[in-house]
C-alpha cells in the first residue's frame, strides 16, 4: 500500500549545522509531496511542496527535491537555527482526499 | 480571523461526558478533515467532508460523531470516550485539487 517513511528522531544539532531529514515513499500513482512543520503547541504548517519529479520545493532556507528514481523527498537546510526546533512531517497526496503522513521527526537545535 | 481556527484548545472530560470540538476555516475551501494525533503514531485521518457531504470515514468508533453544517464549519461530537482517545485532534481544510491542506492549532483532549 501507499506509505511514507521518515527517519526516527530526535535529531539534535548545533546552531548553524547542516540538516538532512530523510523521507522515502511508496505510492501507486504520481503523488504530490509535502513537508509540514509543527511547532510546540501548534498545528501543522506547510513548509514546502513539490508536485512532479525533479521539482524542488523551497521555503525559509529549507529545500527538498522530488526524486522519482529513488522515491525520496529529503529535507535539507544549510544552517539551522534554534528557532527551527520543531517536528517535521513528510507527506504525500494522491489527489482527492487521500493524504498519507510519516510519523514525524523531532529536530532539536542547540545554541 | 484567518486560516483555520479550533476551539477549545484544551479539553478535559470524563468518560461519561458529552462535548463537542469546533473547527472553522476562513479560506474559502470546499473540503474539511478531522485527524487524530497520538504520540509516536502517524496522523490518523478520521473524517473527510467535501461540500458538506461526508466522503470518508476511516472506521472510527461511533463515540465520535462529525457534523458539517456548511463549508466553513466542522464539529466533532464526543460521547462516552475512553482514556485511549486522549490525543491532539487536528482540523484541516483544502481546496479540492490543490493538494495542500491547511491545519488548525488543534484541541488537546484528555479523557479521565
Amino acid at each position: 500500500g501507499d506509505s511514507v517513511t521518515q527517519m526516527e528522531g530526535p535529531v539534535t544539532l548545533s546552531e548553524e549545522a547542516f540538516l538532512t531529514i530523510n523521507c522515502t515513499y511508496t505510492a501507486t500513482g504520481y503523488p504530490s509531496l509535502f513537508w509540514y512543520v509543527q511547532y510546540p503547541g501548534e498545528g501543522l504548517q506547510l513548509l514546502l511542496k513539490a508536485t512532479k519529479a525533479d521539482d524542488k520545493g523551497s521555503n525559509k532556507g529549507f529545500e527538498a527535491t522530488y526524486r522519482k528514481e529513488t522515491t525520496s523527498f529529503h529535507l535539507e537546510k544549510g544552517s539551522v537555527q534554534v528557532s527551527d526546533s520543531a517536528v517535521y512531517f513528510c507527506a504525500l497526496s494522491l489527489g482527492g482526499y487521500k493524504y498519507i503522513f510519516g510519523t514525524g521527526t523531532r529536530l532539536k537545535v542547540l545554541a | 480571523e484567518t486560516g483555520v481556527t479550533q476551539t477549545p484548545r484544551h479539553l478535559v472530560m470524563g468518560m461519561t461526558n458529552k462535548k463537542s470540538l469546533k473547527c472553522e476555516q476562513h479560506l474559502g475551501h470546499n473540503a474539511m478533515y478531522w485527524y487524530k494525533q497520538s504520540a509516536k503514531k502517524p496522523l490518523e485521518l478520521m473524517f473527510v467532508y467535501s461540500l458538506e457531504e461526508r466522503v470518508e470515514n476511516n472506521s472510527v468508533p461511533s463515540r465520535f460523531s462529525p457534523e458539517c453544517p456548511n463549508s466553513s464549519h466542522l464539529f466533532l461530537h464526543l460521547h462516552t470516550l475512553q482514556p485511549e482517545d486522549s490525543a491532539l485532534y487536528l482540523c484541516a481544510s483544502s481546496q479540492e485539487g490543490s493538494g495542500t491542506q491547511y491545519f488548525g492549532p488543534g484541541t488537546r483532549l484528555l479523557v479521565l
